[in-house]
């Protein structure tokens, strides 16, 4: 079974780097991801794709603060000089035979 | 840029169904995967189903033949229907769409659906 697995939380202090990790099941440990930001009282926006060779791709908007990578089974999303907006619930998301698929979320709090 | 618009009843009876319609504008339905995706208060999000643009859908097993996605191309709008719903449907449902590669491009805002008596 398809399953992204997250830490319920994290924190850093503003203008510290923080990653948050997503895990993928043992048998997809190669499937791409994609990471969502949802801050708070917000629909979710789209960060990035995190690809299976270690590239991330953005749409326009997402600051250079945000990037990604991967290790493994383990997808990252490494989010620098922390500012208070990225307070917020961050999910990874996959796909396989056409069934998308969340992790269960990070809260991260900006201290 | 697309922009998605959730429209429906907020509150809906045990056992009814709930429907729901997705308006897109700043680009065509024919050109995107549409999906439906919902919150329950507190909680995480859990995919619902997918529309194509072909009108071919996949939907998420959880939801056991309740749900049925469509699309109306005429109106740029997609919709989403749950048969039979209970307490536990309660949640923010989002519309959302794909350039077709399955990672979630762009978001609605959300609409709340409660369902109680």
């Amino acid at each position: 079974q398809l399953v992204l697995t997250q830490s319920p939380s994290a924190s850093a202090s503003l203008g510290a780097s923080v990653n948050l990790t997503c895990t993928l099941s043992s048998e997809h440990s190669t499937y791409p991801i994609a990471w969502h930001q949802q801050q708070p009282g917000k629909g979710p926006r789209y960060l990035m794709k995190v690809n299976t060779d270690g590239s991330y791709n953005k749409p326009d908007g997402i600051p250079d603060r945000f990037s990604g990578s991967i290790s493994g089974p383990e997808r990252y999303l490494t989010i620098s000089s922390l500012q208070s907006e990225d307070e917020a619930d961050y999910y990874c998301q996959t796909w396989a035979t056409g069934i998308l698929v969340f992790g269960g979320g990070t809260k991260l709090t900006v201290l | 840029q697309v922009h998605l618009l959730e429209s429906g009843p907020g509150l809906v009876k045990p056992s009814e169904t709930l429907s729901l319609t997705c308006t897109v504008s700043g680009g065509s339905i024919r050109n995107y995967y549409w999906s439906w995706i919902r919150q329950p208060a507190g909680k995480g999000l859990e995919w619902v189903g997918r529309v194509y643009t072909s009108g071919s859908t996949n939907y998420n097993p959880a939801f056991n033949s309740r749900v049925t996605m469509s699309l109306d191309t005429s109106n740029n709008q997609f919709s989403l229907s749950m048969t039979s719903v209970t307490a536990a449907d309660t949640a923010v449902y989002f519309c959302a769409g794909d350039y077709g590669d399955n990672e979630i491009d762009f978001w609605g805002q959300g609409i709340l659906v409660t369902v109680s008596s």
